[in-house]
């Protein structure tokens, strides 16, 4: 049971360039969320999905997309990639169990865009 | 809108020191209240939760209640070790909702 899996670990870029930051889990979660970190802010929440088909926008979406064709997989892509989105990116899957909606997260993902 | 304030960080302390990181927060309703951890290089990890006022959470000998008249949730060890140098998360859940609001974290170091 391997839990939520991100890849790369590290990535550098160069403005303008895309990419996609990639997420699995293999609990059968049906809720994903993708978080960035900054230095002093905490984590704010990019973009998360509901389910298989649906996602909706979090407190800093501009800059980024997401889609979720399957229940395991919520890649997160950047169009054209900016310096200010030089940042650690998590990516979380929910178990509802109890009720208290338990965010289990990925080992992150480094980017440096230069 | 819900929200999280800690303790300015960094936060130095010496091995089998007592620790407080103290959390409020902002909410309508009854959210749920977390603490998770993040050691260096890796990703969060739940520490421990409260659902409902009054609840006290616990592990790894940390401890926090949640007090809905002070609106805190505060993180609290009796004695500290160096493995517990990490940055410290506090974050609630608003009631029906799935996402998480976090506070901006406290990094935290024990020195031998």
């Amino acid at each position: 049971n391997a839990g939520v899996t991100q890849t790369p670990k590290f990535q550098v870029l160069k403005t303008g360039q895309s990419m996609t930051l990639q997420c699995a889990q293999d609990m059968n979660h049906e809720y994903m969320s993708w978080y960035r970190q900054d230095p002093g802010m905490g984590l704010r929440l990019i973009h998360y999905s509901v389910g298989a088909g649906i996602t909706d926008q979090g407190e800093v979406p501009n800059g980024y997309n997401v889609s979720r064709s399957t229940t395991e997989d919520f890649p997160l892509r950047l169009l054209s990639a900016a310096p200010s989105q030089t940042s650690v990116y998590f990516c979380a899957s929910i178990s509802p169990g109890q009720g208290a909606y338990e965010q289990y997260f990925g080992p992150g993902t480094r980017l440096t865009v230069t | 809108g819900n929200s999280v304030t800690q303790m300015e960080g960094p936060v130095t302390l010496s091995e089998e020191a007592f620790l407080t990181i103290n959390c409020t927060y902002t909410a309508t309703g009854y959210p749920s209240l977390f603490w998770y951890v993040q050691y260096p290089g890796e990703g969060l990890q739940l520490l421990l939760k409260a659902t409902k006022a009054d609840d006290k959470g616990s592990n790894k000998g940390f401890e926090a209640t949640y007090r809905k008249e002070t609106t805190s949730f505060h993180l609290e060890k009796g004695s500290v070790q160096v493995s517990d140098s990490a940055v410290y998360f506090c974050a609630l859940r608003g009631r029906g909702a799935q996402k998480l609001v976090f506070g901006q974290g406290t990094r935290l170091t024990i020195n031998p």
